[in-house]
């Protein structure tokens, strides 16, 4: 079964501080892991997503880390704005078989920006 | 342009009913994914559809069907409803590998 467990549950980080949210992923069957920024009431909004064959990418504030070899990934989010107060989920689409496109989130991250 | 679209934003049922819920996705987009998602949880996925076939069904009974039109437009239907499926019903459509969803459909059973 395909799985991605995601960590902390729930974050709180003072304003110009760095968010880092945690997921690990428990097969290879994945080609791309795509990071969600939830509101309520809302559907989920892409922020940034990577394909496994690189380590890391930057778009503005937000940067994921991609560690192959360990099966994890992260999200950081560096000078964390009160706007940034959302829910967060990591994801992971399958490569091929019955599984091809489909998206495995984690359980999500609540994280409350302090101003 | 428009982004995917749902309708309607809320439903409420009663057990035993039936729902359709609809979606137009962005426009190019020809796959189409469906998502349950249970207050406090992650999205799990429902179906996917491309080009008007069903490619891919995750792990929900044959209550869930689902159907893609020429226009890539699709509908979600969910029979004899339970209680527990009482959840936000998304949306997904994709050209490549990056899905993005719509608004969602927020369903009460009761």
């Amino acid at each position: 079964q395909q799985q991605v467990k995601q960590s902390p549950q729930s974050l709180i980080v003072q304003k110009g501080g760095i968010s880092i949210i945690n997921c690990a992923y428990e097969n290879t069957a994945f080609d791309y892991f795509p990071w969600y920024q939830q509101f309520p009431g809302k559907g989920p909004a892409l922020l940034i997503a990577i394909r496994p064959d690189v380590s890391e990418k930057k778009e503005g504030r937000f940067t994921i880390s991609f560690n192959k070899s360990a099966k994890q990934f992260s999200l950081h989010i560096m000078d964390s704005q009160p706007g940034d107060s959302a829910t967060y989920f990591c994801a992971a689409r399958g490569a091929g078989g019955t599984s091809y496109g489909k998206l495995t989130f984690g359980q999500g991250t609540i994280l409350t920006v302090h101003p | 342009d428009a982004g995917v679209t749902q309708s309607p934003t809320h439903l409420i049922k009663t057990r035993g009913q039936h729902v359709t819920l609809r979606c137009s996705p962005i426009s190019g987009h020809k796959s189409v994914s469906w998502y349950q998602q249970v207050l406090g949880q992650g999205p799990q996925f429902i179906f996917q559809y491309y080009e008007k076939e069903e490619r891919g069904r995750g792990n929900f009974p044959d209550r869930f069907s689902a159907r893609q039109f020429p226009n890539y437009s699709s509908e979600l239907n969910v029979n004899a409803l339970l209680l527990g499926d009482s959840a936000l019903y998304l949306c997904a459509s994709s050209l490549q590998e990056t899905q993005y969803f719509g608004p969602g459909t927020r369903l009460l059973v009761l």
